[in-house]
């Protein structure tokens, strides 16, 4: 059974650099049916999709963070990683890894399953 | 980026009712959209995809409809463990975009 579990600091700096860590269990992470996402959760705004990596590199972000997020992704390790730069308070949210539908499956693509359980993290001094 | 409105944002049922939950996108995405559940504490949980495919061990009092800029969600009769929180995700461009939730309360 597939599991994913995100790990990583729960108090950032402003100013400073998120990183955060998704390891897969149950399946390997070198598949052409999935991408590797990262979502997260804030009260003020909602479910935002930050970006997936595929397993070879190849990455799809959100341009509305693109400019601060980095990811890479370790296949003998089975993990893949973000880092999110320059964050601020607006940053403080739960994030989520997920595995993310790349290929097209009875009729549609790119819905997030499973999840990781989330992680808080907090931007302050 | 598509916007995807939620309504009600908060509902209250009883166990056995029938409730339905509507999503609207800010522009047609043909059937792409999926619907999630989420409880207190706990990651959202995917229940349908292409807007009526029931992900499975999903029970099938979940059952999802619509297509274009409409789609709707509707649990045929609440069980205590279905009062949680519901989001809508389009599925159909990049940045994928969530819906804001309706939060599904004990009356």
């Amino acid at each position: 059974q597939l599991q994913l579990q995100e790990s990583g600091p729960g108090l950032v700096k402003p100013s400073e650099t998120l990183s955060l860590t998704c390891s897969v269990s149950g399946a390997s992470i070198i598949t052409e049916d999935y991408y590797w996402g990262w979502i997260r959760q804030s009260p003020g705004k909602g479910l935002e999709w930050i970006g997936s990596v595929y397993y070879s590199g190849t990455t799809y972000y959100n341009l509305s963070l693109k400019s601060r997020v980095t990811f890479f992704v370790d296949t003998s390790k089975k993990q893949f990683s973000l880092r999110l730069s320059s964050v601020t308070a607006a940053d403080t949210a739960v994030y989520y890894c997920a595995r993310h539908q790349a290929s097209m499956f009875r009729g549609a693509t790119n819905w997030f399953d499973p999840w990781g359980q989330g992680t808080l993290v907090t931007v302050s001094s | 980026d598509i916007q995807l409105t939620q309504s009600p944002s908060f509902l209250s049922a009883f166990v056995g009712d029938r409730v339905t939950i509507t999503c609207r996108a800010s522009q047609g995405i043909g059937s792409y959209l999926a619907w999630y559940q989420q409880k207190p504490g706990k990651a959202p949980k995917l229940l349908i995809y292409a807007a009526s495919t029931l992900q499975s061990g999903v029970p099938s009092r979940f059952s999802g409809s619509g297509s274009g800029t409409e789609f709707t969600l509707t649990i045929s009769s609440l069980q205590p463990e279905d009062f949680a929180a519901y989001y809508c995700q389009q599925l159909n461009t990049f940045p994928l975009t969530f819906g804001g939730g309706t939060n599904l309360e004990i009356k």
